[in-house]
């Protein structure tokens, strides 16, 4: 499976915007690029996913590279309810849907 | 808003007990997961179901067994639980189709073996 690579925290102000970012270098051209994020004591939600372009949805954005090596999940503000582990995780269309969770980044908001 | 539901929300349990995690949804999702989660440390995939009867092993090893007899329900089973069992398990599914292979969770059991 593909490996990724992200800071293990990172801290931000409230509503500033959040740039999270993950290299994935041995990704593959199936592999579509997802993130999620667990909150405290809670299982983890879906955040966003892309493959080529880059995408917006109601929670976030995401900005892939042009070589698709690494990606950025953007918090376009900040709130405190935004404290979460963010992952990162690669996931080919032929592999049924299985994820790999990585570590992921601690992302702490400060009022 | 997922409906996937998991009980018991918590479990101590003395060793050598037998226990079973149940997790249904109402999502009608064939393919549903258990992970399991240490505290701090990442999710784990010990076993998932493509769809009815249908049962595979994770990429860590487990001494758990699951089974898949209808589609809403994928209970997990520690036939004799033993400390090393101590950890959060997290229950999920997803559906078949489109890009996304979103996974929706449960809210986990936190599972104690004295």
């Amino acid at each position: 499976d593909a490996k990724t690579t992200q800071p293990n925290s990172m801290e931000s102000n409230e509503e500033e915007p959040v740039h999270l970012p993950c290299n994935h270098s041995t990704i593959s051209g199936t592999d579509y690029i997802h993130w999620y994020r667990q909150l405290p004591s809670q299982g983890p939600e879906y955040v966003i996913h892309g493959l080529t372009s880059n995408v917006n949805n109601r929670m976030a954005s995401l900005a892939i590279a042009e070589d698709r090596k690494s990606s950025t999940l953007i918090l376009h503000r900040a709130t405190l309810r935004d404290a979460a582990v963010y992952y990162c995780i690669l996931s080919a269309y032929n592999q049924g849907g299985k994820l790999i969770f990585g570590q992921g980044t601690e992302l702490s908001v400060k009022p | 808003e997922a409906d996937i539901y998991q009980t018991p929300r918590y479990l101590v349990i003395g060793t050598g007990k037998k226990i079973t995690l149940e997790c249904s949804q109402t999502m009608g999702h064939d393919k549903m997961y258990w992970y399991q989660q240490d505290p701090g440390m990442e999710l784990h995939l010990i076993h998932y179901s493509y769809g009815v009867n249908s049962t595979e092993k994770g990429d860590l090893s487990s001494e758990s067994t699951v089974s898949r007899i209808r589609t809403e329900h994928f209970p997990l089973t520690l036939e004799s639980a033993r400390p090393s069992h101590t950890s959060q398990y997290l229950c999920a599914s997803s559906l078949t189709g489109g890009s996304s292979y979103e996974q929706y969770f449960g809210p986990g059991t936190r599972l104690t073996v004295t």
